[in-house]
């Protein structure tokens, strides 16, 4: 059982062409909603953490939402270096190890 | 250092053989996870340490796998024999004390080949 999808699994945009990507889960009791940046060839970096429907959070071109089952990674006026693979986690109330990674969305920014 | 420090970065391996994958957290992180991320999936977890504590074993996947952390610090993620389904990067994590995902800083990865 999918615990946390990601769409769409790949996603080309001119430079300057906003849109979004989605994070759906179906992890009951969230303890925190992440985005992650992966470039080619590294480990991922931190991004944001949501805690609460309705929450957002931006970073320069970047903002995340929440809702109750999915969040949304929005990319304003993308730029050529946005080129990567956005990966979201959930954390979840419950034992052991309840942090769940989805498979990504790889983004690729045409100049 | 600065950042999270794993070697080797590439790994080539011919079926059947053991392996040996370092990680050097960050001074002072007492967390310690190793994720394993194959192609089109996501990060998967195989183990974490925290302290002095017993490790959490959970996500290893099979009895090939094992890993250690020596003194609080560096760690070693070693696959005996070796299959070519071991294919993948492997990634280490670390983080000061907290619920999984929080403070995670990850190093580069080691991409293990196995032919």
């Amino acid at each position: 059982e999918d615990q946390v999808t990601q769409s769409p699994e790949a996603l080309r945009l001119q430079e300057g062409e906003s849109s979004s990507l989605n994070c759906s889960y179906t992890v009951s009791g969230l303890r925190g909603l992440f985005w992650y940046r992966q470039d080619p060839g590294k480990g991922p970096e931190f991004l944001f953490t949501l805690y609460s429907a309705g929450e957002e959070k931006e970073k320069e071109r970047l903002k995340a939402t929440l809702t109750k089952k999915e969040s949304f990674l929005h990319i304003t006026a993308p730029k050529p270096e946005d080129s990567a693979t956005y990966l979201c986690a959930v954390g979840y109330y419950g034992y052991g190890q309840n942090f769940v990674f989805g498979p990504g969305t790889r983004l690729s920014v045409l100049p | 250092g600065a950042g999270v420090s794993q070697s080797p970065s590439n790994k080539v391996t011919e079926k059947g053989k053991d392996v040996e994958l370092r990680c050097d957290p960050i001074s002072g992180h007492t967390a310690l996870y190793w994720y394993r991320q194959s192609l089109g999936q996501g990060l998967e977890f195989l183990i974490y340490f925290q302290g002095n504590s017993a490790p959490d074993k959970s996500g290893l996947p099979s009895d090939r796998f094992s890993a250690e952390r020596t003194g609080g610090s560096v760690s070693t993620l070693t696959i005996q024999r070796t299959q070519q389904e071991d294919s993948a990067v492997y990634l280490c994590a670390s983080s000061l004390a907290g619920p999984p995902g929080y403070g995670y800083t990850f190093g580069s990865g080691t991409r293990l080949t196995v032919v």
